[in-house]
């Protein structure tokens, strides 16, 4: 059975202190690893897509890392304004577009 | 562009009661779904469809109808209400194939009394 989970489910960061999400998956053929902001009372913003092992992607002060059984998500000297939720997601290979989400990790970031 | 819009942003339903929950995209998008998010549970996909005229079953469908006549619309009918369908609705699009990124709407908050 395919299984996403996040960890930690929260995190409390001080503007400037640098840290890791975590996103395991089990998945039998991985199409594609996502992930999304979300924040509070809107719908899911999507960020990044991965695609094999050893992949990285960045934007502004994320960064998405891949490998065989895991995703990280890296925020390097956070500000407020980065504080949301923080979604994971994998597609399959012929599963179309289905996704399996993760429960998330909120993250909040105090000035 | 709008993206993918939502309506109504809030509903309160008494059980038994039946309603649509709307959604339209305009980015031309062959897929479309519906997910629900409940606390501590994540996102569920309930029904997806991958062009007007199919549509399919996801992870949680049982108490929920779709239909899909156009490309742009996609309505979710709850066809008796029960308070276990208290949830926030999410409607999201996306082009077919690969590994497509899925645009998601603002969000329904529904209420069973």
């Amino acid at each position: 059975e395919d299984q996403v989970t996040q960890s930690p489910e929260a995190l409390r960061l001080q503007e400037g202190e640098s840290s890791s999400l975590n996103c395991s998956y089990t998945v039998s053929g991985l199409r594609g690893l996502f992930w999304y902001r979300q924040d509070p009372g809107k719908g899911p913003e999507f960020l990044f897509t991965l695609y094999s092992a050893g992949e990285e992607k960045e934007k502004e002060r994320l960064k998405a890392t891949l490998t065989k059984k895991e995703s990280f998500l890296h925020i390097t000297a956070p500000k407020p304004e980065d504080s949301a939720t923080y979604l994971c997601a994998v597609q399959k290979n012929n599963a179309g577009n289905m996704l399996t989400f993760g429960g998330g990790t909120r993250l909040m970031v105090k000035p | 562009n709008a993206g993918v819009t939502q309506t109504p942003k809030f509903q309160v339903l008494k059980t038994g009661q039946s309603m649509t929950l709307q959604c339209a995209q305009d980015m031309n998008h062959e897929y479309m779904s519906w997910y629900r998010q409940d606390p501590g549970m994540g996102l569920r996909l309930i029904h997806y469809s991958v062009g007007a005229g199919i549509t399919d079953q996801g992870e949680v469908p049982n108490g929920y109808n779709v239909s899909r006549s156009t490309t742009e619309d996609f309505p979710l009918r709850l066809l008796s209400a029960a308070p276990s369908q208290t949830s926030v609705y999410f409607c999201a699009s996306s082009y077919v194939g690969g590994a497509s990124e899925q645009y998601f709407g603002p969000g329904t908050r529904l209420t069973v009394t």
